[in-house]
């Protein structure tokens, strides 16, 4: 099993739908991360969280939200879908006591497309 | 707006050749560097980091940044067909707020 486990893996919805992508972990790791990739740009930081209590807005936070329902689970949420919102994401997790590695564990990514 | 460049590919070498893949960025305050690979459909791995001047080398890779010149570059020696894939560059203090890249994407013909 991986260690960092998104679903849904496909989603296709509508404009105007909410969407929610859930995201939990086995790794034990207090950080978690929502990134955006589209296709001809890099990743896009969306959200990110230190732990339960600590959520930060990455660069391209509008149009999404966030909770952080445990350490271990982490979820993205599109209150109203928007074609452009069209994209891959990927949760991804690290641990504090090792940031300046930067080592981002990245879980399968879940493709979302809004007609 | 702080950004890491890259040339977006795809870079072709023959099996066994040296691939060279570079990335710029424009913050002088990042610390930290980064180089992701990412197969087609996949998520991104860590591969190399580096934080100082000078070079890194770990098996086939060797990651080399020059601060002064806001440059990090990835060489792959003896580069393989399983070498084919997208490099994502990634700077910043720390895990916390990476940017990243736009990637390259190699390709590694037999």
């Amino acid at each position: 099993d991986a260690d960092v486990t998104q679903t849904p893996r496909n989603r296709i919805t509508k404009t105007g739908k909410r969407i929610m992508l859930e995201c939990s972990q086995t790794k034990g790791h207090d950080r978690m991360y929502w990134y955006r990739q589209d296709p001809g740009l890099g990743l896009q930081l969306i959200y990110y969280s230190f732990d339960v209590k600590d959520i930060n807005k990455g660069e391209i936070s509008d149009g999404y939200s966030v909770s952080r329902q445990a350490q271990a689970k982490f979820s993205l949420s599109l209150e109203s879908a928007i074609p452009n919102q069209t994209a891959l994401y990927f949760c991804a997790t690290s641990d504090s006591l090792n940031s300046d590695t930067g080592e981002l564990f990245f879980g399968e990514g879940s493709r979302l497309t809004v007609l | 707006q702080k950004e890491v460049e890259q040339n977006s590919g795809p870079l072709s070498v023959p099996e066994g050749a040296i691939a060279s893949l570079n990335c710029t960025y424009s913050d002088r305050g990042s610390q930290s560097f980064f180089w992701y690979r990412q197969y087609s459909g996949k998520s991104p791995e860590l591969i190399m980091s580096i934080y100082s001047n000078g070079d890194k080398e770990d098996g086939r890779f060797t990651a080399q940044l020059n601060k002064a010149s806001q440059y990090v570059s990835l060489l792959i020696r003896d580069s393989q067909p399983s070498d084919s894939a997208t490099y994502l560059c990634a700077g910043g203090y720390n895990t916390d707020k990476l940017i990243f890249g736009t990637g390259t994407r190699l390709q590694v013909f037999p």
